[in-house]
């Protein structure tokens, strides 16, 4: 399965300023997913990026608080924007492997605003 | 949408014990997977499962998509099976998986 590197792992941030992470996944995949998790809570789609288009966003989640880019079939980044204490939360990068179903993770990025 | 309830929330257990959790939907599914995620975060894929019953070590899944739900068995659990386990489904024609409440596992020694 595709190996997917995220960064920053973590960071703390301050309210009003914007964060990028970046995904890097060892194979070209066509479909990449975005997930923010907050504390102790479920997994939430944020997200669906496809090279070559615009970013699929689910409801609740908007592309001036989120953009995401997706310039070739390795690499996304998600932008956290403006962001609050609300934000605080683990963000996942994840893909499909080309001609299967499963989905796998990267390790994410664990924000903290302050 | 459809919705994925996964039970029990939390779950205590001594080392050694054995231990059931299920993911029911409320919609027909394609796929289905079983995630452990560690205490560190990372999401781990336990079983891809849409159908079926499969075997890995002590770990062992069942999905009767008909009756739509999934069981996750642990066998002779261990201090390292402990964290946060999810189900996912994916849904005809969305491509995206959609995640379960998971259950909360604690095993103590």
């Amino acid at each position: 399965s595709a190996v997917i590197s995220q960064k920053p792992s973590r960071d703390i941030c301050q309210r009003g300023t914007s964060l990028t992470i970046q995904c890097q996944v060892d194979s070209q995949v066509t479909m990449m997913f975005w997930y923010r998790q907050q504390p102790g809570q479920s997994l939430t789609l944020i997200a669906t990026a496809n090279q070559g288009s615009e970013a699929t966003y689910e409801s609740g989640f908007v592309i001036d608080k989120f953009p995401i880019s997706r310039p070739n079939l390795t690499f996304s980044t998600l932008t956290v924007s403006n962001m609050s204490p609300e934000d605080s939360s683990i963000y996942l990068c994840s893909t499909r492997d080309p001609g299967a179903n499963v989905l796998t993770f990267g390790a994410g990025s664990r924000l903290t605003v302050l | 949408g459809i919705q994925v309830e996964q039970s029990p929330p939390d779950l205590i257990l001594q080392e050694g014990a054995n231990s059931t959790l299920r993911c029911n939907f409320s919609d027909s599914v394609n796929n289905l997977q079983w995630f452990h995620q560690n205490p560190w975060g990372q999401l781990i894929n336990l079983f891809y499962i849409p159908s079926g019953t499969k075997q890995n070590g002590r770990l062992s899944a069942t999905t009767v998509a008909t009756e739509r739900y999934s069981l996750l068995y642990i066998s002779s659990s261990q201090t390292t099976d402990s964290g946060v386990y999810f189900c996912a489904v994916e849904t005809s024609g969305t491509y995206k998986y959609i995640f379960g409440t998971g259950t909360r596992l604690k095993v103590l020694a």
